[in-house]
């Protein structure tokens, strides 16, 4: 399939298990960030965003949390799942029109 | 399925030679995002046009243009092609024009130049 193909760094977790994927940001003017998954052969899919006035942000089965004090980002999937398994980006934006993404993570679920 | 289309899905060409890839957005999204995806510089930001007009501007190469026509859908053109320009193209769509707007993207175009 169309996979990334990087030497992308890679989180192996049993299924069920909650997955934590993490992300350092490098411009403390970000305002706005998203994480992306990318399954084999996709395009990246839009998965939870956060804006810099909160910390914690609820999805279903995903939580976003953001430290601005040490500019960090952590994806946590909560009761993993097969079809959890992608590379997953994160995004920021510094008020404008453009997205800056990460180098991703690679996520394995074991059944 | 995102309800964003991109043509061709696969494109092999020499050094030198000159393509164009094709996006129709979602029905109804006004704005477009290129963005190029290579093994060594990751997931990079384009360029973007709203509505026919371009927007915003990122790590696009001068032998790289793009537009939007009348009927919203885009084409990126690549030329003087380098080796280096292999890489997947995304095409994303958007309702509005700002980046809280959600952008779905498309398949992508696998880009080979040999």
């Amino acid at each position: 399939g169309e996979s990334v193909g990087l030497h992308l760094p890679t989180l192996s977790v049993q299924e069920g298990d909650n997955s934590i994927i993490n992300c350092a940001y490098s411009n403390s003017a970000s305002d706005y960030f998203i994480w992306y998954k990318q399954e084999s052969g996709k395009g990246p899919q839009f998965i939870i965003d956060i804006r810099s006035n909160m910390d914690k942000r609820q999805g279903q089965r995903v939580t976003v949390l953001l430290n601005k004090t040490v500019k960090h980002l952590s994806l946590q999937i909560a009761a993993t799942q097969p079809g959890d398994s992608a590379v997953y980006f994160c995004a920021e934006s510094n008020a404008g029109n453009m997205l800056t993404f990460g180098g991703g993570t690679r996520l394995m679920v074991k059944p | 399925d995102s309800g964003v289309t991109q043509t061709p899905k696969h494109l092999i060409t020499a050094t030198g030679q000159r393509v164009t890839l094709r996006c129709s957005p979602r029905s109804g999204d006004l704005s477009v995002y290129w963005y190029q995806q290579s093994l060594d510089q990751g997931l990079q930001f384009l360029i973007q046009y709203y509505n026919g007009e371009e927007r915003a501007k990122g790590n696009i190469l001068e032998r790289f243009s793009a537009q939007q026509f009348p009927d919203l859908h885009s084409e990126l053109n690549l030329s003087s092609l380098e080796l280096g320009d292999s890489a997947l193209y995304f095409c994303a769509s958007s309702v509005g024009l700002g980046i809280f707007n959600e952008q779905f993207f498309g398949p992508g175009t696998r880009l080979t130049v040999l």
